[in-house]
């Protein structure tokens, strides 16, 4: 059980277009969804959090107009990377929680998705 | 603010040898602990967590960790490493008001030499 996908695995795009990337709860449905971002080598870095009907919450740093997260519904929320460039490139993973409280935290991640803006 | 150190970037072990990875972390409220491993070009797959009551627990694949308040510690142990253990281990700590949110540590590549 609380298996996450993600779709694309893999995506290139030019510099100035734009990607979406999706994110699914497939056997539960999730309060909380979560993207983050990895650089190569190192370790996971908290763009913003969202919930289902709300807008979402960025971290400080993140733009919210170049990355746009929609949570549109329990099992679903996409991440749209907005005028892509070069600097966009990295991994991105989405993590979903199926409760609140302090079982919130514990989150379940999706395979990830490669984005490379040429 | 809170903060998550594991000290070693990267270990080596033999195959069927022991192993511990560290993992300390830095604020004063009850801690809730994670342990994840990740393979190469994959998502996060969860070791095992800890949120109250038995400082020692069980995790997937013979992993266990041990939550030692007085050190900050929630250290990962194998008694008996496999080959296919080989991964990078992220340490992750959620506190009480933080919103379900986790800060992760930087992360600790295991080398498992046959």
């Amino acid at each position: 059980g609380a298996v996450v996908s993600q779709h694309p695995s893999w995506v290139i795009c030019k510099s100035g277009t734009s990607v979406k990337i999706e994110c699914r709860s497939l056997d539960f449905q999730a309060t909380t969804m979560f993207w983050y971002r990895q650089f190569p080598k190192q370790s996971l870095m908290l763009m913003a959090t969202s919930n289902e009907g709300s807008k979402a919450t960025y971290e400080q740093g993140v733009e919210k107009d170049k990355f746009l997260i929609n949570h549109a519904s329990l099992t679903l929320s996409t991440l749209t990377v907005t005028s892509a460039h070069p600097e966009d490139s990295s991994f991105y993973i989405c993590s979903a929680a199926q409760t609140s409280g302090r079982r919130g935290y514990e989150q379940y991640f999706g395979p990830g998705t490669r984005l490379t803006v040429t | 603010a809170q903060s998550v150190t594991q000290p070693d970037i990267h270990i080596t072990v033999s195959e069927g040898a022991s192993l511990e990875l560290r993992c300390n972390y830095s604020y004063g409220a009850t801690p809730y602990l994670f342990w994840y491993v990740q393979s190469p070009g994959q998502g996060l797959q969860l070791l095992l967590k800890y949120f109250s009551g038995d400082t020692l627990v069980q995790g997937i694949k013979g992993f266990e960790a041990e939550f030692k308040r007085s050190q900050s510690s929630f250290n990962l142990r194998k008694p008996s490493v496999h080959w296919s253990d080989a991964a990078e281990y992220f340490c992750a700590v959620g506190f009480t008001g933080g919103g379900n949110k986790l800060t992760f540590g930087t992360g600790t590549q295991l080398k498992v030499e046959l």
